[in-house]
């Protein structure tokens, strides 16, 4: 009953170094996304995918790249991390386009 | 992108009152959602409203559709300290949903 995991939950970088936040989700979804959530803004679309090889930006893509190999996995990298990636963030998964389900998020922080 | 307004943006409320909260749009959804987001943890959906007018209940919890597609309300009775959290309403433009910037509720017991 894992639902939708990520990893890792905690991470500071350095400016210009890279990562992956992981993303994986056990309920066959075709939907996911990706989302970053900055205090007192909601959260931003940043990546989503409406199937595996099927990938679009949202409303705040710059800085970030996306794949969906598989239907269960749907990393984000981060090439060239700047302070302004200092964020949340959250990746989620639906059936259709509706109602998602959140993982428990991942913590960034760029010095 | 969409902008997508609540108010109020903060309350802090005693254990028992209820609590009344609302989220307006620039522009006309098919469908609200209402989420909830405990500390350090992901948001929650709670209720989906897919017509305008529609009134939906979980528990405690009611939202409304409202009439001109363009607003949705979420009312609480009876609150409780774990109503603690962020409660968020999300509509679709497009291919996105787009986010509220949320209602932060404290309940004092």
């Amino acid at each position: 009953n894992a639902g939708v995991t990520q990893t890792p939950k905690f991470r500071i970088l350095k400016i210009g170094q890279s990562m992956t936040l992981q993303c994986a989700q056990d309920m066959n979804h075709n939907y996911m996304y990706w989302y970053r959530q900055d205090p007192g803004m909601g959260l931003k679309l940043i990546y989503y995918s409406v199937g595996a090889g099927i990938t679009d930006k949202g409303e705040v893509p710059n800085g970030y790249n996306v794949s969906r190999s598989t239907t269960e996995d749907f990393p984000l990298r981060l090439e060239l991390a700047a302070p302004s990636q200092t964020s949340v963030y959250f990746c989620a998964s639906s059936p259709v386009f509706d109602g998602y389900t959140f993982g428990s998020g991942t913590r960034l922080t760029v010095v | 992108g969409q902008q997508l307004n609540q108010s109020p943006q903060s309350m802090f409320i005693q254990e028992g009152e209820d609590v009344s909260m609302n989220c307006t749009s620039s522009s006309i959804f098919n469908t609200w959602l209402w989420y909830k987001q405990d500390p350090g943890e992901g948001p929650v959906l709670l209720i989906a409203l897919y017509k305008a007018g529609e009134l939906t209940s979980n528990g405690r919890l009611t939202a409304q559709f409202g009439i001109t597609r363009k607003d949705s309300f979420l009312n609480i009775s009876a609150s409780i300290p774990s109503d603690v959290g962020i409660y968020f309403c999300a509509g679709p433009t497009g291919n996105q949903f787009y986010f509220g910037t949320g209602t932060s509720l404290t309940v004092i017991p």
